[in-house]
């Protein structure tokens, strides 16, 4: 079984739309999580940590079901620069990140 | 602005040739660490460095890798003899240090060409 594993899509969506990923995790010991983001051959930026009560931004909402070892992330009200990959990331008790393949976005007008 | 600067954004080095890739944090911090992403594939663990010392690297980071911090401000991650295998995208990462929760902030890379 993967470490983080993600469905790579890609997602197909329009403007506007809203749209949900979901990520599930191996270790159970396992300390932090965040959503980044990745546009094409950049580096990975950091969208926001994931907690068990949830926690929003904005557009963005993330979940952490710690039982289901199982990670969320919906973005409302889709944008164009939206468009990106959004990794999965998994913090291991030695502050080690564990990253997913990742998610692609497409958001077209 | 980046967290940290990584020089250069591209190296093009043949087989068998040393490469050294540089890392330089905005102000200064503890904490290090080296990741990279061969194309197409997802982001891998290479090495953490904390206080002037490795603290943990993956099994990646092997005798051909090494890295320093050698006048407490450039960090540093050499490859001692290139492999055409480790043509990748090397990111440098600072972290927070935080005890409640590490968060990781990227450099924008060096992309490493190895022919």
């Amino acid at each position: 079984r993967k470490e983080v594993e993600q469905d790579p899509g890609p997602f197909n969506v329009p403007e506007g739309a809203t749209v949900a990923f979901n990520c599930t995790y191996s270790n159970s010991a396992s300390q932090s999580f965040f959503w980044y983001r990745q546009d094409c051959r950049k580096e990975p930026k950091l969208l926001m940590s994931v907690y068990s009560s949830g926690n929003e931004d904005g557009r963005f909402t993330a979940q952490l079901n710690r039982a289901s070892q199982y990670i969320s992330l919906l973005i409302r009200d889709s944008k164009l620069s939206d468009s990106a990959t959004y990794l999965c990331v998994v913090m291991d008790s030695s502050y080690k990140l564990i990253f997913g393949s990742g998610t692609r976005l497409l958001v077209r007008p | 602005e980046p967290e940290v600067t990584q020089t250069p954004s591209h190296q093009v080095t043949q087989m068998g040739q040393e490469v050294i890739l540089r890392c330089v944090p905005i102000s200064n911090h503890l904490y290090f660490y080296w990741y990279r992403q061969i194309l197409g594939q997802k982001v891998e663990f290479l090495v953490s460095f904390y206080n002037n010392e490795i603290s943990e690297k993956s099994e990646i980071f092997d005798d051909q890798f090494s890295v320093e911090r050698p006048d407490g401000s450039n960090f540093t991650l050499k490859i001692r003899s290139t492999k055409l295998e480790d043509s990748a995208m090397y990111f440098c990462a600072r972290g927070t240090g935080a005890p409640n929760g590490e968060k990781l902030f990227f450099g924008s890379g060096t992309q490493l060409s190895v022919l």
